[in-house]
């Protein structure tokens, strides 16, 4: 069974420019959840999705960043425009109970980017 | 809030050492509890789970105790290697399922 894949694994841009991350969970995951991983920190829910609804978007800086999840699959974190705080590790994580109880989370590799 | 507190790192021990990373939370109601590892260019991964007080999880050799009344979650293992050489998250489940992370600990593990 295939992973969660994210996209592109590293990113660069300049402060003020926008970027975007892709992630495809993996394969019948109705729950999404997009992380933060500050260096030196442990990863911080940004938005949680049941299949293309929001559930938990109270941690995402809503006047910068945005999520979708159109179909209930892939979902796409776009930030616009980028701070120098920023600088992260973005975490994609899926798992499957549809109710969003307790179920173990699959994660992505990351993307990592650089604000500079 | 929900919080989770972890022992600094790094740790740093010979092979075949006994290894203890300490995990304390503070939580409303009764969470359930995770340690994750990431090892070097890998994402994250369950380790052990924890669901309820006086549960104990264990893979790989690794062990954690749920203790509801020192509100605590500390991973050991009896013999480490190499390979066990990561960094170690400790979580506990706030809201919808959301993952609550500790810090995270180092373990640098030396032949």
């Amino acid at each position: 069974e295939a992973g969660v894949a994210q996209s592109p694994r590293y990113k660069i841009i300049e402060k003020r420019q926008s970027v975007a991350f892709w992630c495809n969970p993996i394969s019948g995951h109705a729950t999404l959840y997009w992380y933060q991983q500050i260096l030196g920190q442990g990863p911080k829910l940004l938005i949680q999705f049941q299949n293309n609804g929001v559930v938990d978007d109270s941690q995402l800086p809503k006047d910068r960043f945005s999520a979708e999840r159109l179909k209930g699959v892939d979902s796409t974190l776009k930030i616009q425009p980028a701070k120098l705080e920023d600088s992260a590790v973005y975490l994609c994580a899926s798992s499957s109970n549809p109710q969003g109880g307790l179920d173990e989370q699959f994660f992505g590799p990351g993307t990592r980017l650089t604000v500079l | 809030g929900d919080s989770v507190t972890q022992m600094e790192g790094p740790v740093t021990l010979s092979e075949e050492a006994f290894l203890t990373i300490n995990c304390t939370y503070t939580a409303t109601g009764y969470p359930s509890l995770f340690w994750y590892v990431q090892y070097p260019g890998e994402g994250l991964q369950l380790l052990l789970k924890a669901t309820k007080a006086d549960d104990k999880g264990s893979n790989k050799g690794f062990e954690a105790t749920y203790r509801k009344e020192t509100t605590s979650f500390h991973l050991e293992k009896g013999s480490v290697q190499v390979s066990d050489s990561a960094v170690y998250f400790c979580a506990l489940t706030g809201g919808y399922n959301k993952l609550i992370f500790g810090a995270g600990t180092r373990l640098a593990v030396h032949p």
